[in-house]
């Protein structure tokens, strides 16, 4: 059962350029989340998702887009990478059961963005 | 909005000793409440949560944590430290909506 997976695990990038972060997700869960964790600051929210094509801005959305197509894919975007979004990246699902938010959130391994 | 603050970013115990790590949240709502623990280059792991029913809850690995509404706050708790309970853990809040609040950690540090 892979849960969770994030691909990929590690990325270089210069200032400017794009990229599309994957996540996956095979328990069949609605609810699909992107955060990024940077030092003293915990996870802070970008965009999320509660179902196959619907997506809102979280905290932090500037700069970012996303997209789900697919129930078990969410996918995260950065157009014009800028050195401001060197972070650690997390992809989170969760179930909806009865309502929204009683239920815990299943997180991958993250990524590793890095803007040079 | 919710928000939750995280006393102490970083905690030193001895192994064999309490840990008390503290969370306090804000919510206009009854909220739901979670704690969870995130070991070196991984993803966050649920150790457990607190969604209306008792307000002791027991975890995973030994770690239990109590709901005090009338103090706003999700302590968690765990009677005696193994070496292996160092990481960071952060407390996270949901009302009923769509969003989760997480605080920013707590680093924790067990000496031998």
């Amino acid at each position: 059962n892979a849960g969770v997976t994030q691909t990929p695990k590690f990325r270089v990038l210069k200032t400017g350029q794009s990229m599309t972060l994957l996540c996956a997700q095979d328990m069949n869960h609605e609810y699909m989340y992107w955060y990024r964790q940077d030092p003293g600051m915990g996870l802070r929210l970008i965009h999320y998702s509660v179902g196959e094509g619907t997506t809102a801005k979280g905290e932090v959305p500037d700069g970012y887009n996303v997209s789900r197509l697919k129930k078990q894919n969410f996918l995260l975007g950065l157009e014009s990478a800028a050195p401001s979004q060197t972070s650690v990246y997390f992809c989170a699902s969760s179930y909806v059961v009865g309502g929204a938010g009683n239920q815990p959130q299943h997180f991958g391994d993250g990524t590793r963005l890095s803007i040079l | 909005a919710q928000s939750v603050t995280q006393l102490g970013s970083h905690v030193s115990v001895s192994e064999g000793a309490l840990v008390l790590l503290r969370c306090n949240y804000s919510s206009s709502v009854p909220p739901y409440l979670f704690w969870y623990v995130q070991y070196p280059n991984q993803g966050l792991q649920l150790l457990l949560k607190y969604t209306s029913a008792a307000t002791l809850v027991k975890g995973i690995n030994g770690f239990e944590a109590e709901f005090k509404k009338s103090e706003t706050s999700f302590h968690l708790t765990k009677p005696s430290a193994h070496m292996s309970d160092a990481a960071e853990y952060f407390c996270a809040v949901s009302d009923s909506g769509n969003q989760f609040y997480f605080g920013t950690g707590t680093s924790l540090t067990v000496i031998p």
